[in-house]
């Protein structure tokens, strides 16, 4: 357990429904990341923030998609409208001032 | 942006035996080269990691190399045990301060057999 929490760990949902996921980071860890995994592939990255401020932005974040962090330590990852192609494990991580990312256990989420 | 190659993508070895991975990656800015270690099911766990300014590092059975100049790094597990079996991914970064592109790029991972 490396620290960082994720919720929920599964989700299934109806095509066309809304999905939140929550993060809880590390403790102090000011970077908060989300990647997306796919069956087979690597992790791929969507956004990150530091502190409150979301810093930079995927192309695979699609307008459907938001990530908040509102106080800067917990974040969620809101999916609207969800799409067949939008089933995966949602990945969190964290990062204290130096290199190394902490990841979650992920939320699966299928859509159905 | 980040292009990150791994090979194999499947890596049969008998306990007991050495494992070795391979990646390359494109950007020479990178600075930050980890290696995690996934379990079905679950999230990625760090295992490892080097530096630019660093060529290997070991921590007991596990070992990475680095060859900036080639711009190649490699995972090395020796006396391999059952526990092992997992799938392995590479990622590179340009570092808490590299700006930019600031997370990780993966490889697509090696799933790795450890036979009894």
């Amino acid at each position: 357990d490396t620290g960082v929490s994720q919720d929920p760990r599964h989700k299934i949902t109806k095509r066309g429904q809304n999905v939140t996921f929550r993060c809880d980071p590390i403790s102090e860890h000011n970077r908060l990341y989300w990647y997306r995994q796919t069956l087979g592939q690597g992790p791929e990255f969507l956004t990150y923030f530091q502190n409150e401020a979301q810093l930079e932005k995927s192309r695979l974040l699609s307008d459907r998609f938001s990530a908040e962090r509102p106080k800067g330590s917990f974040s969620t990852l809101e999916i609207q409208r969800t799409e067949q192609g939008d089933s995966a494990m949602y990945l969190c991580a964290s990062r204290p001032t130096v290199d190394t990312i902490y990841f979650g256990e992920g939320s699966w989420l299928t859509v159905v | 942006g980040e292009n990150v190659e791994q090979h194999p993508s499947t890596l049969s070895v008998q306990e007991g035996d050495s494992a070795v991975i391979k990646c390359t990656y494109s950007d020479s800015a990178s600075n930050y080269f980890p290696w995690y270690k996934q379990e079905l099911g679950k999230g990625p766990q760090l295992i490892i990691d080097i530096r630019s300014n660093v060529g290997e590092k070991k921590d007991q059975r596990i070992a990475v190399t680095l060859n900036k100049t080639a711009k190649h790094f490699s995972l090395h597990i020796t006396e391999t045990q059952p526990e092992d079996s997992a799938v392995y991914f590479c990622a590179a970064s340009k570092g808490y301060s590299g700006g930019g592109a600031d997370g990780l790029t993966f490889g697509k991972g090696t799933h790795l057999i450890i036979q009894p």
